[in-house]
């Protein structure tokens, strides 16, 4: 069974830098392609960006270029998203997705793991 | 690029219900749909307009044409009360609808 494991909770302040992870097991991810989706709290799915776990090629959201990375060590199946400086308004759960076969660069997104809550309070 | 969902919708249990989701020219991308209830992360139920993903029930079915996309449930049951999203692709960034709230009465 195809799994996406996330990294925990994360409470931080202003300013701080703040890497999270996701993780796959039961399957090999090396040629897929992981999306990054934000949600606010009380709102909606916004989609991030993705990366090509087969080379890292990635591709970001206009509305978070600049402000997010998004990056994979395909040997250990991981995948981050990380910020230089977080603010308040970072404040959501933060999803990661699998799209659904090799080289689908277009999802859908077939699998999903369970989200990390990140905080952000002085 | 946006995708336009209604809110919220209800249905009676055992009814069907549409939920619909509008873009410019929708028709000609593919769309796709996930199910999202309170606490938990999204499950696709429609990829490709019209497909199921493998243990998804017969209930759910999916259209797309023109500039709407639609997600049909047939004999809805408690269980389906979730938030649903529409969503495609467009120079290759995704996009997502801003979700439905489905109330089964």
């Amino acid at each position: 069974e195809v799994q996406l494991v996330q990294s925990g909770a994360e409470a931080k302040k202003p300013g701080e830098s703040l890497r999270i992870s996701c993780k796959g097991s039961g399957h090999s991810f090396n040629n897929y392609w992981i999306s990054w989706v934000r949600q606010m709290p009380g709102k909606g799915l916004e989609w991030v960006g993705k990366i090509d776990l087969s080379d890292s090629k990635t591709h970001y959201s206009p509305s978070f270029q600049g402000h997010v990375t998004i990056s994979a060590d395909r040997s250990i199946n991981t995948a981050y998203l990380q910020w230089r400086s977080v603010k308040a308004s970072d404040i959501a759960i933060y999803y990661c997705a699998r799209h659904s076969a090799p080289g689908f660069t277009y999802g859908p997104f077939d699998s999903w793991g369970q989200g990390t809550l990140v905080t952000v309070s002085s | 690029y946006d995708l336009t969902q209604p809110p919220s919708v209800s249905v009676s249990p055992g009814q069907t219900v549409s939920i619909t989701c509008s873009g410019d020219k929708l028709g000609e991308r593919f769309a796709c749909w996930y199910q999202q209830k309170p606490g938990q992360s999204p499950v696709l139920v429609i990829y490709q307009d019209t497909k199921r993903p493998s243990g998804i029930p017969e209930r759910f079915s999916g259209s797309n044409s023109g500039n709407t996309a639609t997600l049909t449930i047939s004999g809805t049951q408690a269980m389906d009360e979730a938030d649903y999203y529409c969503q495609t692709w467009d120079s290759n960034t995704g996009v997502f609808g801003g979700g439905t709230k489905l109330t089964v009465l």
